[in-house]
């Protein structure tokens, strides 16, 4: 198994274009989440998914979209990107309540 | 939002000294605490999940326990040794939902040879 994977690892941005952050797992989870990490904030949450269909909003979802056509996939899009988003971007996923997170490798996006 | 603490941010002990820190979460509408151990570099991986007070988990040198009624989890690290050097996050599912997770902002330990 892969685990969770992200494309890409590193991005660098001009504001106001846009892109789309890749997840993908293939442990069959039913949970998927998005998280930035920031310098003294931890980590925190964009977007959540339950299953396929399925999305709700985390902590700092604005700026951000996300959906979920397939039960392995969970791409985040940034619409206008902003210096502000400039973070490393972690997607998770977890089998069900109370369960640990797996996490993906990271990607590292710089807005300009 | 749930506020999740740590305590303290960074610590530096001596290879072979025993630390502990500690979590702190609101007691009330409690689903979950997780511990998690993150490396410079890599990503964050579950060392424990804890749900019933009292529990008390291990893993090798580093411990965990749980109180719920108060709204605190102390993680422990006996002998500790270089390779454990890293931040220690841990994180509670809030009210909205099991997969709803608060964070907190981490203990950075480095163990020094």
């Amino acid at each position: 198994n892969a685990g969770v994977t992200q494309t890409p690892k590193f991005q660098v941005l001009k504001t106001g274009q846009s892109m789309t952050l890749q997840c993908a797992q293939d442990m069959n989870h039913e949970y998927m989440s998005w998280y930035r990490q920031d310098p003294g904030m931890g980590l925190r949450l964009i977007h959540y998914s339950v299953g396929a269909g399925i999305t709700d909003q985390g902590e700092v979802p604005n700026g951000y979209n996300v959906s979920r056509s397939t039960t392995e996939d969970f791409p985040l899009r940034l619409l206008s990107a902003a210096p502000s988003q400039t973070s490393v971007y972690f997607c998770a996923s977890m089998s069900g309540n109370n369960n640990e997170q797996f996490f993906g490798p990271g990607t590292r996006l710089t807005v300009l | 939002i749930l506020n999740v603490e740590q305590s303290p941010q960074s610590l530096h002990v001596q290879e072979g000294d025993s630390t502990n820190f500690t979590c702190s979460f609101p007691s009330s509408n409690f689903y979950a605490l997780h511990w998690y151990r993150w490396e410079t570099a890599k990503s964050p991986e579950a060392l424990f999940v804890m749900t019933l007070n009292g529990d008390e988990k291990k893993k090798g040198r580093i411990s965990a326990t749980l109180n719920t009624k108060e709204g605190y989890s102390y993680l422990y690290i006996k002998g500790s040794q270089p390779e454990d050097s890293a931040t220690y996050l841990c994180a509670s599912p809030n009210s909205g939902g099991y997969q709803k997770v608060t964070f907190g902002t981490g203990t950075k330990l480095q163990v020094i040879p």
